[in-house]
């Protein structure tokens, strides 16, 4: 069984701050993606990485896809009570053809 | 263009009764997954349909069951609701499938309660 570890689980900070949120794992991945779930609704994707060592960034958001295509992370650079929700990353694997959720970090950002 | 639609919304059913979920997916979407998300187990992959093909498949028991349409629609069953049924289930629609999904879009799911 694959499994993605997130951390840190819960994060509160305050309006203006930076943060990362760390997905891990150690299966090999053909592809990770990166969602955001507000309350009662269904998570939005933000972001696919599909190459080891990818950089991609979403205006304030910039997401990495490790080397080795195992782990990836999300930075929020100067994050607002808009950014507030549950996120989630998923890696896809090539062999059983199935995505993997992580069990998410639950951001609270206050103005 | 119209996104992910789940019907119904909410529900409220008794233990041991079954309970069908619809899903809808994006026009030209062929792919159809099934989700249960619940605070303790976070997203768990029930099922994935292609084609009307059932493709990969989730650690569920036999009681939770799908399906696919034609027309890509899709449902999902679960019979002899328990009271651990009770979850946010969450459609996903994605143009590939397997290995070549590049993301989802999900519905707003359908809220099981089972009392």
């Amino acid at each position: 069984t694959q499994l993605l570890e997130q951390s840190p689980q819960f994060l509160s900070i305050q309006e203006g701050e930076n943060l990362t949120v760390y997905c891990n794992s150690s299966s090999v991945f053909s592809s990770l993606q990166w969602y955001r779930q507000e309350p009662g609704e269904g998570p939005v994707l933000l972001v696919t990485v599909v190459t080891g060592g990818e950089v991609k960034k979403l205006k304030r958001l910039t997401f990495q896809f490790g080397d080795a295509r195992k782990d990836s992370s999300l930075h929020i650079t100067a994050a607002q009570p808009g950014d507030t929700g549950l996120y989630l990353c998923a890696g896809v694997n090539t062999n059983a053809g199935k995505s993997t959720f992580g069990d998410g970090t639950t951001l609270t950002v206050k103005p | 263009k119209a996104g992910v639609t789940q019907t119904p919304r909410y529900l409220i059913k008794t233990r041991g009764q079954q309970v069908t979920l619809s899903c809808s997916p994006i026009s030209g979407h062929r792919s159809v997954s099934w989700y249960q998300q619940t605070p303790g187990q976070g997203l768990q992959f029930l099922f994935e349909y292609f084609s009307e093909t059932q493709r990969n498949k989730g650690n569920f028991p036999g009681r939770f069951s799908g399906r696919q349409f034609s027309n890509s629609r899709s449902e999902m069953n679960v019979s002899t609701l328990e009271l651990g049924d009770s979850a946010l289930y969450l459609c996903a629609s994605s143009f590939g499938q397997g290995a070549l999904n590049y993301g989802y879009t999900f519905g707003s799911g359908t809220r099981l309660t089972v009392v």
